[in-house]
């Protein structure tokens, strides 16, 4: 059964830094992974998609890499604003069988001004 | 706008009762998905339909019936409300995996 971890579980950083969130996963056979942002009371946006041949996708200020054999993704976010402030969601689909997402729980991160 | 939308909302209602939820997504997806939020957060998967199709079904209590009038709707029915029901409900659409996620912006379903 797939798990998917995510650490820290919430992050508070003034503005301007560089950070970094985490995710891990217990069974390498995915079909892609992506990353979410999720606003309180807010539905889901989706920021980046990596295929499972990929080993990096980018989008403005975000970056997110996959390391698929050890398990692990990381989303990197430059030079962070206080607009930043939100928690970021990482996903998982299967390779075969059913193809949905199976989540990790989360890092609440806090931009301060 | 394209987009993947519910309604309502928000919806209080009281326990026992029958409620619905709908969702349309006009992206011209082929599936669709219902996931749940609890109140810890945690998103998981409930149904997904794929051209009408139920292809996933989790363990999910049968007070919890999907239906699919055509590819562009999934309405989640919920009958005799518990408690513990109440959580944020997520529609979401998907062409194919080579493009990820549409989520709506949730229904917060209340029982009291």
């Amino acid at each position: 059964k797939q798990e998917v971890t995510q650490i820290p579980a919430a992050l508070s950083v003034p503005e301007g830094e560089n950070l970094v969130l985490n995710c891990s996963f217990t069974d390498s056979a995915i079909y892609n992974l992506q990353w979410f942002r999720q606003d309180p009371g807010k539905g889901l946006t989706s920021l980046l998609l990596i295929q499972s041949s990929q080993r990096e996708q980018t989008s403005g200020r975000l970056n997110a890499s996959l390391d698929k054999s050890s398990g692990r993704s990381t989303l990197y976010i430059a030079a962070s604003q206080p607009g930043d402030s939100a928690t970021y969601l990482c996903a998982v689909t299967r390779r075969t069988g059913r193809r949905a997402l199976t989540f990790g729980s989360g890092t609440r991160l806090q931009v301060q001004p | 706008d394209t987009a993947v939308s519910q309604t309502p909302k928000y919806l209080v209602t009281q326990m026992g009762n029958d409620k619905s939820i709908k969702c349309e997504q006009n992206l011209g997806h082929d599936t669709m998905y219902w996931y749940k939020q609890d109140s810890k957060k945690f998103l998981k998967i409930m149904f997904s339909y794929n051209n009408k199709e139920l292809i996933i079904n989790e363990t999910v209590p049968n007070r919890f019936s999907p239906k699919s009038p055509d590819k562009a709707h999934l309405n989640l029915h919920i009958n005799s409300l518990e408690l513990g029901d109440s959580a944020v409900y997520f529609c979401a659409s998907s062409r194919d995996d080579n493009y990820g996620y549409t989520f709506g912006s949730g229904t917060r379903l209340t029982v009291v």
